[in-house]
Order: C-alpha cells, then structure tokens, then sequence
C-alpha cells in the first residue's frame, strides 16, 4: 500500500537558517503530493501541493518539488522565523483513492531567535 | 467563507461508554474525510463521505461508524469506547473527491478515562 516517510525531529534552527525536511513515497500510481502545517492546539493547513511529476509547489517561502525518479518531496525554505515553529506533515493522495490522504509521522521543528 | 467547524472540541468519556463527533463542511463542499491523530500512530484516516455516500474506510474496527447528512454535516460515532479511542479527531472538507485540496478544522480531542 501507499506510504510515506519523512525525517524525524525535533528539527532545531536558528533564526534565518536554512530548513529541509526529507520526503520520500511509496505509492502504486501518480499520486498528488502535499504537505501540511500544524500550530499547537490547531488543525492542519495545507501549506503547499504538487499533483505532477517535476511541478513545484510554494507558499509562504516554503517551497517543494515533485521528483518522481527519486520518489521524494522534500520541503525547503531559504531563511525561517521563529513563527515558522510547527510540526509539518507530508502527505499523499491517489486519484482512485478519492480523499484519502496518507501521511508521514511528522516533523517537529523549533526555531530558535 | 466560514471554515470548517467541529464540535464539541473537548470531551472527556469512560471506557464502554459511546461518543459523537460532529462536523460541518465549508459551505458548497460536499465531500468530509475523518482522520485519527494519536502520539503513536500519528494521522490516519478514517472514512469518507460524499453525497451522504461512504466512499472510502481506513482499517479501523467496526466500533468506529460516520455519516452524512443532505446537507453534508457529517457525524463520526465511537461505540465501547477503550483507552486507546483517545485521539485528536480531524475533519476535512473538500469540494468532491479527487478536489486535491481539503480543508481541515480544529480537531475534537476526546480522552477516555
């Protein structure tokens, strides 16, 4: 079946580092890609998507490309701030699968000013 | 646009009693997903609903029950509920299946004392 499987954390940075979260999937078909934000105490957010091969997703600084030969969909941003302190998930859907999203355990990260 | 509102978002039950958990989709979506946030699974799903129609169920006992109203609030149902129900209950709407964007709300976070 479909998984995924992302770094675990904590992640801890300072102010204005540099952040990767590896991402790698295992999925029967062409699946779309996401990954997803959580604040304390919240629900998830989507922070950006890639429903193809070599598509590029971005938001908020936060960037992610689909690379189907490596499986993978790591998140990057050049510079985080401190209210970039999450736990972020990645996540993958299959057409034929509807909605259903399958998740990575997640990454805590702490940024530190 | 409101988004997706769940509710209660705190409840706390006994082992063997029963729960509902309610949640009401951003208006026009008609699709909601349920997922289970625990420390040690993390994120799974749980069913899907579209048009009062279960489209698709994770790999959970059959204590755990949902459906959907024709107005597309949708219900989620624990019965004998035990320890490990204790769970951050997720939500998500969408417009329809395959929409590649859900939307998810706060959460319920049911303990089971």
């Amino acid at each position: 079946g479909d998984s995924v499987t992302q770094m675990e954390g904590p992640v801890t940075l300072s102010e204005e580092a540099f952040l990767t979260i590896n991402c790698t999937y295992t999925a029967t078909g062409y699946p779309s890609l996401f990954w997803y934000v959580q604040y304390p105490g919240e629900g998830l957010q989507l922070l950006l998507k890639a429903t193809k091969a070599d598509d590029k997703g971005s938001n908020k600084g936060f960037e992610a490309t689909y690379r189907k030969e490596t499986t993978s969909f790591h998140l990057e941003k050049g510079s985080v701030q401190v209210s970039d302190s999450a736990v972020y998930f990645c996540a993958l859907s299959e057409g034929a699968a509807g909605n259903k999203l399958t998740f990575g355990g997640g990454t805590r990260v702490l940024v530190k000013p | 646009k409101a988004g997706v509102t769940q509710t209660p978002r705190y409840l706390i039950k006994t082992r063997g009693q029963q729960v509902t958990l309610s949640c009401s989709p951003i208006s026009g979506h008609r699709s909601v997903s349920w997922y289970q946030q625990t420390p040690g699974q993390g994120l799974q799903f749980l069913f899907e609903y579209f048009s009062e129609t279960q489209r698709n169920k994770g790999n959970f006992p059959g204590r755990f029950s949902g459906r959907q109203f024709s107005n597309s609030r949708s219900e989620m149902n624990v019965s004998t509920l035990e320890l490990g129900d204790s769970a951050l209950y997720l939500c998500a709407s969408s417009q329809g299946p395959g929409a590649n964007e859900q939307f998810f709300g706060p959460g319920t976070r049911l303990t089971v004392l």
